[in-house]
């Protein structure tokens, strides 16, 4: 069974880069499906923040594309999350999650990680 | 963007009850909606794809329907268990758009 962990710093500073790694355990992301990461503020809903296919091709949501790359590392089974010049409205929980098919659009997000904690503070 | 929105934004209710959550899109995504159930401090659980098929493991007592620009996610009858917050999203195209969720909370 395909488990997700994501890691990273709890605590950044504004205008500072956020970096997050999620670990796929049990599956090679070789093998296929995309692989993103999905955002929850304290209290509020969860929003898409981009996806990655195992061949490198991304797509990212259009409200933090100029600040955002996702990134993978197939040899580690990893990828990752970069977010730059962040602010206190970047503040939420942050979980990597897989697609269900080897599909972005038309699929849905079938495994998710347990989801890391950000704060953007000074 | 497609837009997508939930109605109510809340509910309470009482073991057994039927439950019925609506999820609107701003445009056409056919059937491409799916369904997560969300409980405090826990990440998203997928529920429901693509409309209404149910995911291994899902009681049956959980129910989607509909098409177009109009779904629904029906409890039949309400579990102790279901209280949490749903959320809908749609698959249609990129960005991927969710729901604001509906809570789900006891009478």
């Amino acid at each position: 069974q395909v488990q997700l962990q994501e890691s990273g710093p709890g605590l950044v500073k504004p205008s500072e880069t956020l970096s997050l790694i999620c670990t796929v355990s049990d599956f090679s992301i070789s093998s296929g499906y995309y692989w993103g990461w999905v955002r929850q503020p304290p209290g509020k809903g969860l929003e898409w923040v981009g996806s990655i296919h195992h061949t490198g091709s991304t797509y990212y949501n259009p409200s933090l594309k100029s600040r955002i790359i996702i990134g993978v590392d197939t040899s580690k089974n990893q990828f990752s999350l970069n977010l730059s010049s962040v602010t206190a409205a970047d503040t939420a929980v942050y979980y990597c999650a897989k697609t269900y098919y080897d599909i972005l659009a038309g699929s849905a997000m079938d495994v998710w990680g347990q989801g890391t904690t950000v704060t953007v503070s000074s | 963007d497609i837009q997508m929105t939930q109605s109510p934004s809340s509910l309470s209710a009482s073991v057994g009850d039927r439950v019925t959550i609506t999820c609107r899109a701003s445009q056409n995504i056919n059937t491409y909606l799916n369904w997560y159930q969300q409980k405090p401090g826990k990440a998203p659980k997928f529920l429901i794809f693509r409309t209404s098929t149910l995911q291994s493991g899902v009681p049956a007592r959980f129910s989607g329907s509909g098409s177009g620009t109009d779904f629904t996610l029906t409890i039949s009858r309400l579990q102790q268990e279901d209280f949490a917050t749903y959320y809908c999203q749609q698959s249609y195209s990129t960005p991927l758009t969710f729901g604001g969720g509906t809570k789900v909370e006891i009478k």
